[in-house]
């Protein structure tokens, strides 16, 4: 019954590799989160989806592209990983990005690039 | 711009003792305000939120936190800490008009002696 699920849990890969983290929720969420939380526990947004659409986009760089097939779930490529993509990468949901509603959080995907 | 501080890398209380956790942050208007709490290896987990109304909002655990406009803070208490709250606390603030976005602060561990 978890609500916000992400997988892998861990993943380390080598410099240059292409990976995917891949979310799913199952609170019937419109709008889905992807943050960052790089080596000094600094939480940073990513990316915003509403009902599948951009609405977020921080300064990332295109490297990263968020793939959202429906509502319930938003993936995370990343291209031609590099040593400075090493974090933990939380993906959330709320509800309707009109209001301001509470977040929940994903386990978190930990990345290690080699 | 807006900003999240948490001005206390670290924190250790004794067990028993009360806590006080600081967040001050910069916004123009009324922010949307939460605590998070982070244990080790794990995901966020919401403890408190405060949108308006009653400026004393009470959360999971015992935890409560205090919205002073005055003093753009919005500071987390225990009146008791036990072992199993140490972890890492982070303190948000919301946007709608940014489309949900959360800023965080650099978080807080906390340490609990014995």
């Amino acid at each position: 019954d978890t609500a916000v699920s992400q997988t892998p849990k861990y993943l380390v890969t080598q410099m240059g590799n292409d990976k995917s983290i891949k979310c799913e929720q199952n609170l019937g969420h419109d709008t889905m989160y992807w943050y960052k939380q790089d080596s000094k526990k600094f939480l940073k947004i990513m990316f915003s989806y509403n009902n599948k659409e951009l609405i977020i986009n921080e300064t990332v760089p295109n490297r990263f592209s968020p793939k959202s097939p429906d509502k319930a779930h938003l993936n995370l490529h990343i291209n031609s990983l590099e040593l400075g993509d090493s974090a933990v990468y939380f993906c959330a949901s709320s509800h309707l990005a009109g209001g301001l509603e509470t977040q929940y959080f994903g386990p978190g995907t930990r990345l290690l690039v080699l | 711009a807006q900003s999240v501080t948490q001005p206390d890398i670290h924190i250790t209380v004794s067990e028993g003792a009360s806590l006080e956790l600081r967040c001050n942050y910069s916004y123009g208007a009324t922010p949307y305000l939460f605590w998070y709490v982070q244990s080790p290896g794990q995901g966020l987990q919401l403890l408190l939120k405060y949108f308006s109304g009653d400026t004393l909002v009470q959360g999971i655990k015992g935890f409560e936190a205090e919205f002073k406009r005055s003093q753009s803070s919005f500071n987390l208490r225990k009146p008791s800490v036990h072992w199993s709250d140490a972890a890492e606390y982070f303190c948000a603030v919301g946007f709608m008009e940014y489309g949900n976005k959360l800023v965080f602060g650099a978080g807080t561990i906390l340490r609990v002696k014995s």
